[in-house]
């Protein structure tokens, strides 16, 4: 049973433009929610991430959005730029739980087209 | 700042022989360990982690072991492997819930 799910295995935009990745999840528990960002051969690096409390939080180009109603989130990338072709992983967690690892999205491959 | 370590980076190994996996944390004291996999075309799957020295918790039942001989020392283990162990390892540290990855070790099982 996959707890997260990111339904999109790749995704390519042009240089410039808004990149928006989704991620689903069903475990209404989970209450903190990571973005991280991998390059192949290399450990994923935190990105950004997002209380249910808020419902937006953003950082420079990077905005994760949360929808707890319809148990989505999403990341907005603006503007898209070569550097950030890599493979998005969306992870959630119950914030205060205790030492419990993160529940991770299969991922997303964001490619970005010059 | 804290920095957290991987080696070997690339292993290939044999069906049937064992395997250690060292991460090793520094700059912090104390902190949650985890030992993740992800196999090709699937994302990453959480095999153990760690509270504290000796505290081994397991999320998937597997011929992989996991060990916190020290504070900032976590190795993964296995006496024999086998093929479907062949992945891409990774430790990752966590002072409260957002957590740390190290570079990886690619596993390759022959």
């Amino acid at each position: 049973d996959q707890q997260v799910k990111q339904n999109s295995p790749s995704l390519s935009v042009q240089e410039g433009r808004i990149s928006i990745l989704n991620c689903d999840y069903t475990n209404s528990m989970f209450d903190y929610f990571l973005w991280y960002k991998k390059y192949p051969a290399e450990g994923p690096t935190f990105l950004i991430s997002i209380s249910s409390i808020k419902d937006k939080n953003e950082d420079g180009r990077f905005t994760v959005f949360l929808n707890k109603s319809a148990k989505h989130l999403s990341l907005h990338i603006v503007p898209s730029q070569p550097g950030d072709s890599a493979v998005y992983f969306c992870a959630a967690t119950y914030s205060g739980g205790g030492a419990d690892g993160l529940t991770f999205g299969k991922g997303t491959h964001l490619i970005i087209q010059p | 700042s804290q920095t957290i370590h991987q080696w070997p980076a690339t292993l290939v190994q044999p069906v049937g022989s064992p395997l250690s996996l060292e991460c090793t944390v520094e700059g912090t004291s104390n902190p949650n360990l985890y030992w993740y996999r992800q196999a090709a075309g699937r994302g990453l799957q959480l095999l153990f982690y760690s509270v504290g020295i000796g505290q081994i918790s397991s999320e998937v039942p597997q011929n992989l072991s996991a060990s916190r001989p020290q504070d900032r020392q976590f190795i993964l283990s296995s006496k024999k492997l086998l093929l479907s162990d062949s992945g891409f390892y990774l430790c990752a540290w966590s002072p409260m819930d957002t957590q740390y990855f190290g570079p990886g070790t690619r596993l390759t099982v022959l």
